[in-house]
């Protein structure tokens, strides 16, 4: 079992730059989680999948912020454009169902200068 | 989601045992009590979760009251591995698991 693996594990880029953080779940997972870390927030769900369709994506901060799962193995994260405040490690998470627990990856740590 | 209270951080001597409380006294009735870990620079990583009955798993015990309104993570022998933050949630599903403040674990030599 490889767990959740996350892609890249740093980023630096400067503002108004996209970035692309990638997430490839534990196979046979069906549920998705993005969360991002900040110290002033704590961990934040932005949005999760099931069975590669998006459920909730209220936590998503804005519009520059999209997630996509074009198949049950890959997610990503884009940030389009990227600005400072958006510095922070985001995780990926993936469960089984419903009652089983979250397996996180070990995050993408952005910064933007 | 139900409000929890946890210390912002305890101590523990190595090879000691360890309870980190946590109440939650709006906890719902079909809420299931979860406790997770963040060790530095990685991940959360999920450590053990129950509803009424105490539960044990190899890594930690979970002792909840009868009321439901608190619960004890316990850790019978604390490590240097065990420091980190633990989260504890009270929640109706894994996917609206929030994540608080937790309570940050020192352990001491």
């Amino acid at each position: 079992d490889a767990g959740v693996i996350q892609s890249p594990r740093h980023e630096v880029t400067e503002m108004g730059q996209e970035v692309t953080l990638r997430c490839k779940p534990i196979s046979g997972h069906d549920y998705l989680f993005w969360y991002r870390q900040t110290m002033m927030r704590g961990l934040e769900l932005l949005i999760y999948f099931n069975n590669n369709v998006p459920i909730d994506d209220s936590g998503m901060p804005e519009d520059r912020f999209s997630a996509k799962m074009p198949n049950a193995s890959f997610s990503t994260l884009k940030i389009q454009p990227s600005e400072p405040r958006d510095s922070a490690v985001y995780f990926c998470a993936s469960s089984f169902s419903t009652n089983s627990p979250l397996h996180f990856g070990n995050g993408t740590r952005l910064t933007v200068t | 989601d139900a409000k929890t209270t946890q210390p912002n951080s305890m101590e523990s001597n190595e090879e000691e045992p360890v309870h980190l409380p946590c109440n939650h006294s709006t906890i719902s009735g079909t809420d299931y009590i979860h406790w997770y870990r963040q060790l530095p620079s990685q991940g959360p990583e999920y450590v053990i979760h129950g509803l009424t009955s105490n539960v044990n798993n190899r890594m930690a015990s979970l002792a909840i009251a009868e009321d439901r309104k608190s619960s004890t993570l316990i850790l019978h022998r604390a490590t240097l591995r065990d420091a980190a933050v633990y989260y504890c949630i009270p929640s109706g599903g894994y996917q609206k698991v929030t994540f608080g403040t937790g309570t940050k674990l020192q352990v001491i030599p």
